[in-house]
């Protein structure tokens, strides 16, 4: 039982590439999530899925799309990248979303873009 | 759901108890009080959560003011490995779907 996945672990892009960042979890839950973590800052919320088929925007989806791909795997896009996407991003999933249930968080990719 | 205030740091003794403090003044009644933490590097890890008992866990303890408007963080027995940053969040739990906001948190530093 790995919890949550993420990979890659750490990235460099250039200004304008683009790259996808997987997400897994193999706890059987039904939501998925995916924050980015600024120096000094708290998590923001990029997007979210509450249930397979459904994405839905959070404080900061701007620059990005996401697929949830299955109930397992949810992923983030970024099509053009820009130096204000460098930041650590984590996945996390909880069994639904509703009641407050506890988030899983995955270790985190560490995005740097030139 | 309502906001939160935390010190920005805090320090603590290891073995001694580390009692971190957040303000939650405008915690409605259908509101939870959830702790997660991060330890550098690393992603954020559920610590406790409760409504207005207090609660218990392996890791900590909870304590939430009659009152609801602010609630304590215990860890009983500080250990280096504690040295993270603490968010305190409220969140609705009864009524649909709802994401956790996180703040900024407060950095304890565990010294020896």
């Amino acid at each position: 039982n790995a919890g949550v996945t993420q990979t890659p672990k750490f990235q460099v892009l250039k200004t304008g590439q683009s790259m996808t960042l997987q997400c897994a979890q193999d706890m059987n839950h039904n939501s998925m999530y995916w924050y980015r973590q600024d120096p000094g800052m708290g998590l923001r919320l990029i997007y979210y899925s509450a249930s397979e088929g459904t994405t839905d925007k959070g404080e900061v989806p701007n620059g990005y799309n996401v697929s949830r791909l299955n109930k397992r795997e949810f992923s983030l896009r970024l099509e053009s990248a820009a130096p204000s996407q460098t930041s650590v991003y984590f996945c996390a999933s909880s069994e639904s979303g509703f009641r407050g249930e506890t988030q899983y968080f995955g270790p985190g990719t560490r995005l740097l873009v030139l | 759901d309502a906001k939160t205030t935390q010190p920005p740091s805090m320090d603590c003794a290891e073995g001694r108890a580390a009692n971190l403090p957040c303000n939650h003044s405008t915690i409605s009644g259908n509101e939870y009080v959830y702790w997660y933490r991060q330890i550098h590097s690393q992603g954020p890890q559920y610590i406790i959560h409760g409504l207005k008992n207090n609660e218990t866990n392996e890791m900590a303890s909870l304590i939430i003011t009659e009152d609801r408007k602010s609630s304590t963080l215990i860890l009983p027995h500080a250990t280096l490995r504690d040295t993270a940053v603490y968010y305190c969040i409220v969140r609705v739990s009864n009524s649909g779907y709802s994401t956790l906001t996180f703040g900024k948190g407060t950095m304890l530093l565990v010294s020896p």
